[in-house]
């Protein structure tokens, strides 16, 4: 397995602020994953932090607004900057070992409401 | 592109019943993976199954069982003796190595009530 310490678990903040979300995993992974789910909706990717390299982002979504960083195979944060309200959401992060038939392993998810 | 559609938004099941989750996808590739992740409210997502294309035997674990038609591109979920606990959202996921990124294709999901 590889289980997935995300924090903060909710958060409040000022519009025009940032706010940095953190995953740690408790072994390597190749891949991890960054997700936004509005609640009770589906997860739509953010990105792919490449561990070294940088990050690959869907359709949607800039590197100005979500700047994530991955400096080793244990490690990623995603970072939620200049906030609106339209922001206010819930973020996941998951990884996976690599192999296309394992299962990915997610965070708790970070509840972020923007005011 | 692949897309992967839950038809139902909520379903009901009284306990200790069964209940069928509905998940359709289309893609044209022939070698992917699907799976089945609940979600509860505690907001953790758990991996309830998972299904291989190659395979033509259907997947099962305990009380949960897959029902995959490949030719129709139908991959829906039987729970049986459904328990209070199962009470979560439920996603239906794809996922092909031929992007070479291992990503998911997640569906809308399916909000599951149990009634006691």
């Amino acid at each position: 397995s590889a289980v997935i310490s995300q924090k903060p678990s909710r958060d409040i903040c000022q519009r025009g602020t940032s706010l940095t979300i953190q995953c740690q995993v408790d072994s390597q992974v190749t891949m991890m994953f960054w997700y936004r789910q509005q609640p009770g909706q589906s997860l739509t990717l953010i990105a792919t932090a490449n561990q070294g390299s940088e990050a690959t982002y869907e359709s949607g979504f800039v590197i100005d607004k979500f700047p994530i960083s991955r400096p080793n195979l244990t490690f990623s944060t995603l970072t939620v900057s200049n906030m609106s309200p339209e922001d206010s959401s819930i973020y996941l992060c998951s990884d996976t070992v690599g192999f296309v038939n394992t299962e990915a392993f997610f965070g708790q998810g970070t509840r972020l409401t923007v005011v | 592109a692949q897309t992967v559609t839950q038809s139902q938004p909520e379903m009901s099941v009284q306990e200790a019943e069964t209940v069928t989750l509905s998940c359709t996808y289309d893609t044209s590739e022939s070698d992917y993976y699907l799976f089945w992740y609940k979600q509860p409210p505690s907001r953790q997502m758990i991996l309830v199954i998972r299904q291989e294309a190659y395979k033509q035997q259907n997947a099962t674990e305990n009380r949960f069982s897959v029902n995959f038609q490949k030719a129709a591109k139908s991959f829906s979920l039987k729970i049986s003796d459904s328990q209070l606990g199962d009470a979560a959202m439920y996603f239906c996921a794809y996922r092909s190595p031929l992007s070479g990124t291992y990503k998911y294709i997640f569906g809308t999901g399916t909000r599951l009530k149990v009634l006691a």
